[in-house]
């Protein structure tokens, strides 16, 4: 066990709906990163929070946003959700940044659009 | 912008046996960080072993242990002993020195192996 929570750990919803990802990172870590994991695409960075301030930004659709609050659980905000959304979402967090301070990855949440 | 690049979508290796994972990378920079992560049908990404490219020598963990060829931009992963429970996807990772410390993954490599 990681120490980092995800849930839910699985998603089925219609295209055109808005679905909610929580990640509760390791206890003491401030880092938190969103990756997606897809067939076609591998696994993809999409964004970083630090302390509750964003940091890092890569390929994140602007359909997709996410947040980090003050208890520092973050969540990843996926609307207007169209049927290549479909993937497997990780969180990780760590204490420091990724260079120098392991990253723990979460389970994912496994997210189908139908 | 860096690429990570596995070219074996595929291995298989008999128990007890020894297998090397290969992985390029493509970047301009001279410092930078480059990992193994492990995904197992759990799918939970598990670090395996780390590399600082400033340091020439070559990480080790236990049966875990990289070859790291800067010059050839090469960094290969060779697991001894092989076990049934290193069974899962294998990762090649890398994370740039300067701008944000994203980890840009290769396509992976799945292992299978043998009893």
């Amino acid at each position: 066990d990681s120490g980092v929570t995800q849930t839910p750990k699985h998603l089925i919803t219609a295209t055109g709906q808005r679905v909610t990802l929580r990640c509760s990172p390791r206890s003491g870590d401030l880092s938190v990163y969103w990756y997606q994991q897809s067939l076609d695409q591998g696994l993809q960075f999409l964004i970083q929070y630090y302390n509750g301030e964003e940091r890092a930004k890569g390929n994140i659709l602007e359909r997709f946003s996410a947040q980090q609050f003050p208890d520092l659980h973050s969540e990843l905000n996926l609307s207007s959700l169209e049927l290549g959304d479909s993937a497997l979402y990780f969180c990780a967090s760590s204490v420091g940044g990724a260079r120098n301070t392991e990253a723990f990855f979460g389970q994912g949440t496994r997210l189908t659009v139908v | 912008a860096q690429t990570v690049t596995q070219s074996q979508p595929e291995m298989s290796v008999q128990e007890a046996e020894t297998v090397t994972l290969s992985c390029t990378y493509d970047t301009s920079e001279n410092n930078y960080y480059l990992f193994w992560y492990k995904q197992p049908p759990s799918r939970q990404m598990i670090l395996v072993i780390r590399q600082e490219a400033y340091k020439q020598q070559n990480a080790t963990e236990n049966r875990f242990s990289v070859n790291f060829q800067k010059a050839a931009k090469s960094f290969s992963l060779k697991i001894s002993d092989s076990q049934l429970g290193d069974t899962a996807m294998y990762f090649c990772a890398f994370i740039s020195n300067f701008g944000n410390e994203k980890l840009t993954f290769g396509t992976g490599t799945r292992l299978t192996i043998i009893p």
